[in-house]
């Protein structure tokens, strides 16, 4: 089985940077994402990370560190629109199914 | 990335009857489509995994006779939910086996609703 944690809630500064972070315990691992999921929305993709280290997509980078079983999100110049709710997600050895933590509710005040 | 609709968007049924919700690929041949549900704030959690041309594989603790999938083509799935219950309301959602691995993206979902 697998168990993915991460914090669940944050609350973060207009302009700041937030860390997201995740660990995770799996009977395999073929990949870690990690999604964007809005009130009453569907998840969108944000990261894939399947080698360890840095991987930077504009504001956001995400970081994967297989032997510790962690990962963390980084959120940069935060904007009022990242309030939302943000899923980290691995993908076990065989398959392509996806097992999520319960999500971090991210809420960026003024 | 891959796009996927989902019908209806929403849906709001009595108990006891049955919903329908379609998940379609509309660029590209999705031969495995994952099924997920998210209650009020928690996860997505996998149902099921749908293969075109055969049966449903289902997770623990879901019942399949309840849950009907069928994958007739490589462009629709579709999930029914036979006698609805309250405690089937709930976020559902598609997602295709993509063709990258990276690629893992999802329909928009269908809330349904049972009262």
């Amino acid at each position: 089985g697998q168990n993915i944690d991460q914090p669940t809630e944050m609350t973060a500064t207009e302009g700041a940077i937030v860390q997201i972070n995740c660990t995770y315990q799996t009977s395999g691992f073929n990949g870690l994402f990690w999604y964007q999921q809005h009130a009453g929305e569907a998840p969108t993709f944000l990261s894939y990370n399947v080698l360890d280290g840095l991987e930077e997509k504009g504001r956001f980078s995400s970081f994967l560190s297989r032997s510790k079983g962690y990962s963390y999100l980084l959120l940069k110049e935060l904007q009022m629109k990242d309030s939302a709710s943000y899923l980290c997600a691995v993908r076990g050895a065989t398959g392509y199914a996806l097992n999520f933590g319960k999500g971090t509710s991210l809420l960026v005040t003024p | 990335g891959a796009v996927v609709s989902q019908h209806p968007s929403w849906v709001i049924c009595k108990s006891g009857t049955s919903v329908k919700i379609e998940c379609r690929s509309l660029d590209f041949q999705a031969t495995t489509m994952f099924w997920y549900r998210q209650f009020p704030k928690q996860s997505l959690m996998l149902m099921a995994t749908s293969n075109e041309g055969s049966k449903a594989t289902y997770e623990q603790g879901v019942e399949k006779d309840k849950f009907l999938i069928n994958h007739a083509s490589l462009t629709l799935s579709t999930l029914t939910v036979t006698s609805a219950h309250p405690e089937d309301s709930s976020f559902y959602i598609c997602s295709p086996k993509p063709d990258l691995p990276y690629e893992q993206y999802f329909g928009p979902g269908t809330r349904l609703t049972v009262t």
